[in-house]
C-alpha cells in the first residue's frame, strides 16, 4: 500500500527557513516523479514544486529561487527546503507521488504538514 | 500559464441527482487532464486522468469526457459521499495548474 507521510512543519517568522520531509513507503521513489502542492487556509490547491524520475525538478515562479526540491533515493525520502519565507506560504503542503516516472496526475497524497508563517 | 477555469463555482443537487462539472483551459492541454475530489478535512483523491480514465478503486458513477480545453466531469447519481470540492488539473505543461474548484452541496 502507497502511503506518503510528511514533516517539518512548523511556525516560522517572516524571512525564516524550514526543512519539509516526505516519507513514502509502498513504492520506490526514484522510480517515479513526485510533487508538492499547497492549500492556503480556505483556498484551492496549488501546485509548488516537482522533481522527475531522472531527476529535473521544477518550480512554481511564486517559490522559484527560494525553494528547493530534492530526494534521497538510498534513504528513500523526499525534502523541500522552505528559504526566505513570507505571509503567503502560509499553507498546508502536501506531498505527492505523481502516476509515471516522468510525470502524470498525483495519484497519492499525504496527509500535509502545515507551514505558518507570522511574526 | 495555462489558467484552468472551473465552473459553476457551487453546485447543490438532490440525491440521485446528475451533476456536471466544466473545466476549461486558456489553452489547449490535450488529454492530459486529471480531476480530484477532496472531501471537507480530507486530502485530495484522484478520479480521472487522461481526461477519461477513472482510477483505481473510483466509482463508476464517475467519468471524465473533452480533450483540448473543455473538459467535463459527470456524477451519474448524486450520494451523500460526493459531498467535497472537485478540482481540474492540467499536466501538459508547466507551471502544472489547478482549476479554483467547483464545491458540490446536497440539498
Amino acid at each position: 500500500e502507497v502511503q506518503l507521510v510528511e514533516s517539518g512543519g512548523g511556525l516560522v517568522q517572516p524571512g525564516g527557513s524550514l526543512r519539509l520531509s516526505c516519507a513514502p513507503s509502498g513504492f520506490i521513489l526514484g522510480n517515479y516523479a513526485m510533487g508538492w502542492v499547497r492549500q492556503a487556509p480556505g483556498k484551492g490547491l496549488e501546485w509548488v514544486s516537482a522533481i522527475g524520475g531522472g531527476g529535473t525538478t521544477y518550480y512554481a515562479d511564486s517559490v522559484r529561487g527560494r525553494f528547493t526540491i530534492s530526494r534521497d533515493t538510498f534513504k528513500n525520502m523526499l525534502y523541500l527546503k522552505l528559504n526566505s519565507l513570507r505571509a503567503e506560504d502560509t499553507a498546508l503542503y502536501f506531498c505527492a507521488k505523481r502516476l509515471y516516472d516522468y510525470g502524470g496526475p498525483f495519484d497519492h497524497w499525504g496527509q500535509g504538514t502545515q507551514v505558518t508563517v507570522s511574526s | 500559464e495555462t489558467v484552468m477555469t472551473q465552473s459553476p463555482v457551487t453546485l447543490s443537487l438532490s440525491p440521485g441527482e446528475r451533476a456536471t462539472l466544466s473545466c476549461r483551459a486558456s489553452q489547449s492541454v490535450t488529454d492530459f487532464l486529471a480531476w480530484y475530489r477532496q472531501r471537507p478535512g480530507q486530502t485530495p483523491r484522484l478520479l480521472i486522468y487522461g481526461a477519461s480514465t477513472r482510477a483505481t478503486g473510483v466509482p463508476a458513477r464517475f467519468s471524465g469526457s473533452g480533450s483540448g480545453t473543455e473538459f467535463t466531469l459527470t456524477i451519474s447519481s448524486l450520494q451523500s459521499e460526493d459531498v467535497a470540492t472537485y478540482y481540474c488539473q492540467q499536466y501538459y505543461v508547466w507551471p502544472l495548474t489547478f482549476g479554483g474548484g467547483t464545491k458540490v452541496e446536497i440539498k
